[in-house]
């Protein structure tokens, strides 16, 4: 079974510039989550979706941070424009639905951002 | 609210010998409490996870955690390291019906030979 796949693994941008990430989820994941890690600070959630609906968006940083979940399979994180302190890694997980219990996240390898 | 800190940022150890990473967690609720490991170039694994069941964890290669609430803590041991433990390991934990993790800074296990 292929696990979650992050796309492009590394992106170099100017600031001021958009960039899109890209998440595949495990088949039949309903639960989609993205993650960031800036440099020297903890992994901090970003948003998380149920199959295409935002679910918890609370950590997203503002506006210009735009996420989708087309049909509910992939998803893609924007950043339009971008700042340097967008720069870092951007970790996607995704998890089965199970009413009632908590499920494990599985983790992508990361997309790390640099902003210069 | 809920948070996590790793007591040590950097834990250095012999090959062979133990390995204890400490964390301690806060948490309004019930807490479901997890270890991650992080090899360089890959994405995070799940280690170990407690969810109110034993209060003793066994998780992958020879791993353990202990949740201790009179404590808050949920120390990761491993009797005898290997060189391949050699990676960063974040303690993480979740509360209530909100899926979101919310993570330590991370621990850095460097394995001596």
């Amino acid at each position: 079974e292929a696990g979650v796949t992050q796309f492009p693994s590394h992106s170099v941008i100017e600031k001021g510039q958009t960039v899109t990430l890209r998440c595949d989820p495990i088949s039949g994941h309903d639960n989609l989550y993205w993650y960031r890690r800036v440099m020297g600070k903890e992994i901090k959630f970003l948003l998380h979706f149920v199959k295409e609906s935002k679910q918890d968006e609370s950590g997203m940083p503002n506006n210009r941070f735009l996420a989708e979940r087309t049909g509910g399979t992939y998803s893609t994180l924007k950043v339009q424009p971008a700042e340097l302190e967008d720069s870092g890694v951007y970790f996607c997980a995704s998890s089965q639905f199970t009413s009632g219990i908590y499920n494990e996240q599985f983790f992508g390898p990361g997309t790390r951002l640099t902003v210069l | 609210a809920q948070s996590v800190t790793q007591l040590d940022s950097h834990v250095s150890v012999s090959e062979g010998t133990p390995v204890l990473l400490r964390c301690n967690y806060s948490s309004s609720y019930s807490p479901s409490l997890f270890w991650y490991v992080q090899h360089p170039n890959k994405g995070l694994q799940l280690l170990l996870k407690y969810t109110s069941a034993a209060t003793l964890v066994k998780g992958i290669n020879g791993f353990e955690a202990e949740f201790k609430k009179s404590e808050t803590s949920f120390h990761l041991t491993k009797p005898s390291a290997h060189m391949s433990d050699a990676a960063e390991y974040f303690c993480v934990v979740s509360e209530g019906g909100r899926r979101a993790l919310t993570f330590g800074s991370g621990t850095r296990l460097q394995v001596q030979p």
